[in-house]
């Protein structure tokens, strides 16, 4: 158990509708970043947040956007969704989002499918 | 982009040491060397990194090359619970900067074999 959690484990939606993806960090963690995997492009970085500030943006679409809560959790939301955008969504959480021995810690993820 | 490249696939005896190279070949003064594995669609786990100098911990072994443009991770005894997509990242640890995210590449998949 990493000690990162996110809900939901499993999704099933239809296309043009939007969902809310939820990453509650480790206890301490500061900075939370959003992977999209899917089966044919890998681990994806899609975006990363520090202390409610957005640090880093990757391939993430404009349909998706995120941010992160006082109390340090983050949500990921996902709008007009596409057959293309059924993957897994991981969550991961470090101490801080530079520096040394920063590991991130991963979250069992949410398994979207977009019918 | 990734920076490092992996063999696509390796198999490993049962309770043999597995041996997973990696090569980072234009690596820089101020990016270390991280590993993580993915069980299947599991979230991807820490494993070990290191600068220079060759590390150990629980699970692993991390041995780094004198120039540092290729590493080698070491499971010294490997189970079936081991076989997962193992990846070498090399990540910047830019005192100051913006962030450290990981950037994965492709990974090598460790098939441990009965």
């Amino acid at each position: 158990d990493s000690g990162v959690t996110q809900t939901p484990k499993h999704l099933i939606t239809a296309t043009g509708q939007r969902v809310t993806l939820r990453c509650s960090p480790r206890s301490g963690d500061l900075s939370v970043y959003w992977y999209q995997q899917s089966l044919d492009q890998g681990l994806q970085f899609l975006i990363q947040y520090y202390n409610g500030e957005e640090r880093a943006k990757g391939n993430i679409l404009e349909r998706f956007s995120a941010q992160q809560f006082p109390d340090l959790h983050s949500e990921l939301n996902l709008s007009s969704l596409e057959l293309g955008d059924s993957a897994l969504y991981f969550c991961a959480s470090s101490v801080a989002p530079t520096g040394m021995n920063t590991e991130a810690f991963f979250g069992q993820g949410t398994r979207l499918t977009v019918v | 982009d990734a920076k490092t490249t992996q063999p696509t696939s390796m198999d490993c005896a049962e309770g043999r040491a597995a041996n997973l190279p990696c090569n980072h070949s234009t690596i820089s003064g101020n990016e270390y060397v991280y590993w993580y594995r993915q069980i299947h669609s599991q979230g991807p786990q820490y494993i070990i990194h290191g600068l220079k100098n060759n590390e150990t911990n629980e699970m692993a072994s991390l041995i780094i090359t004198e120039d540092r443009k290729s590493s080698t991770l070491i499971l010294p005894h490997a189970t079936l619970r081991d076989t997962a997509v193992y990846y070498c990242i090399v990540r910047p640890m830019n005192y100051g900067g913006a962030t450290n995210k990981l950037i994965f590449g492709t990974g090598t998949l460790l098939a441990v074999q009965p």
